[in-house]
């Protein structure tokens, strides 16, 4: 199946700094990509939507200027997390869509970003 | 968007086959139901999809009932490898997001697997 790699896998960080995490789909291009954010024992909550070339597109309640999102290339989205607080602190997951214009086919999810904040 | 409704957990003996229910009485015509699962610290996993007719592959199969209020993810043979979170999910669609549908992840169920 397609791959979704996500890098950092894991990053602890002083509050106040920023932290960008990456999201590459490995064997295939996807225009969307989608970025998720988990707490502990809770679900996945959607926070945007990456779009190559364009905006994202972000959930209500999600600050677009704390959580800057860039989809640079068909295979690239980045998710910073700007001068991070410990509430920041949480898992992220990406996912994109295999298949050009299908509307229907499976996400693939990369493994998740463990975020600690100090 | 529409909501899916499962318990929030489920036990199985090793070998047996696993019967995961999901409600979700408020589809649309025109949403898929979808399966995911997600073992711990990981990022969740496809397991199969389907709009109207049962469907089945290597994972597993998914029954949906003919009014489409309900759906059974189908493991024949659980293994200790399938303890995970699993997700019944509906897609929806987005105007803002094009063409791409987004998933909305509910609570999911818990399974269990006992050796």
């Amino acid at each position: 199946g397609a791959v979704v790699s996500q890098h950092p896998s894991w990053v602890i960080c002083k509050s106040g700094t920023s932290v960008k995490i990456e999201c590459r789909s490995l064997d295939f291009q996807a225009t969307t990509m989608f970025w998720y954010r988990q707490f502990p024992k809770q679900s996945l909550m959607l926070m945007a939507t990456s779009n190559e070339g364009s905006k994202a597109t972000y959930e209500q309640g999600v600050e677009k200027d704390k959580f800057l999102i860039n989809h640079a290339s068909l295979t690239l989205s980045t998710l910073t997390v700007t001068s991070a607080h410990p509430e920041d602190s949480s898992f992220y997951i990406c996912s994109a869509r295999y298949g050009s214009g299908s509307v229907t086919g499976e996400l693939f999810f990369g493994e998740g970003s463990r975020l600690t904040v100090l | 968007d529409a909501k899916t409704t499962q318990p929030n957990s489920m036990e199985s003996n090793e070998e047996e086959p696993v019967h995961l229910p999901c409600n979700h009485s408020t589809i649309s015509g025109t949403d898929y139901i979808h399966w995911y699962r997600q073992l711990p610290s990981q990022g969740p996993e496809y397991v199969i999809h389907g709009l109207t007719s049962n469907v089945n592959n290597r994972m597993a199969s998914l029954a949906i009932a003919e009014d489409r209020k309900s759906s059974t993810l189908i493991l024949h043979r659980a293994t200790l490898r399938d303890a995970a979170v699993y997700y019944c999910i509906l897609s929806s669609k987005k105007i803002s997001s094009g063409s791409a549908r987004q998933l909305t992840f509910g609570s999911g169920t818990q399974l269990t697997v006992l050796p």
